[in-house]
């Protein structure tokens, strides 16, 4: 079946420790986000990006960097320089640049 | 970022009561969409809207898209408690060369069996 896998769906780490959340999708996507979201707060972008190659800082990149090496896979790393980095991280792609927002799982990290 | 003021921020109901709730905006969007998001999951995208005054159903749900393309609609009927859940609205639209999308802060519906 196609769809969007976030690994590891539970992370724990030191504070001070970088942490790389993978994103997988097998629906031929262009298009692959990166979302943060706290608690009772909607979801807030972080990275974007439209094709291989090529991404784009979101609302709330400070502390954050990808990549899109493959079309497939856009992996998000969290850095010892983001401030808060306990929070649920949700990847998503879009067909192209109209397309809907379809999500992986999510990935909870907690920064000991 | 911009939020969309989404309303009511959590519900109580019965089961088998309907439930509306809706999210309004200053800006104006080219597509509204709909999510439900269970705890520790990812949300799923319940219904999509694509045109002003366009009014769609899935199942027992039923989604508006306003006229004036900066407010959204979703209306729940005979709610059951599977419905539990967060419920978020987003819209759409082109800016600066990506689809930009944002978010409602979302509807926590909560139903009493």
């Amino acid at each position: 079946d196609g769809g969007i896998t976030q690994s590891p769906k539970y992370l724990f780490r030191k504070e001070g420790q970088n942490v790389t959340l993978s994103c997988e999708q097998n629906l031929n996507h262009d298009a692959m986000y990166w979302y943060r979201q706290d608690p009772g707060q909607g979801l807030r972008l972080i990275y974007y990006s439209q094709i291989v190659n090529d991404f784009q800082k979101g609302d709330i990149a400070e502390g954050y960097s990808v990549s899109r090496e493959k079309k497939e896979s856009f992996p998000l790393t969290v850095t010892s320089a983001q401030k808060n980095p306990t929070a649920f991280y949700l990847c998503a792609s879009s067909i192209g640049v109209a397309g809907e927002l379809f999500f992986g799982e999510g990935s909870r990290l907690t920064v000991l | 970022g911009q939020q969309l003021n989404q309303s009511p921020q959590s519900m109580f109901i019965q089961e088998g009561e309907d439930v509306s709730m809706n999210c309004t905006s200053s800006s104006i969007f080219n597509t509204w969409l709909w999510y439900k998001q269970d705890p520790g999951e990812g949300p799923v995208l319940l219904i999509a809207l694509y045109k002003a005054g366009e009014l769609t159903s899935n199942g027992r749900l039923t989604a508006q898209f306003g006229i004036t393309r900066k407010d959204s609609f979703l209306n729940i009927s005979a709610s059951i408690p599977s419905d539990v859940g967060i419920y978020f609205c987003a819209g759409q639209r082109y800016s600066g060369g990506y689809q930009k999308v944002t978010f409602g802060t979302g509807t926590k519906l909560q139903v009493i069996p």
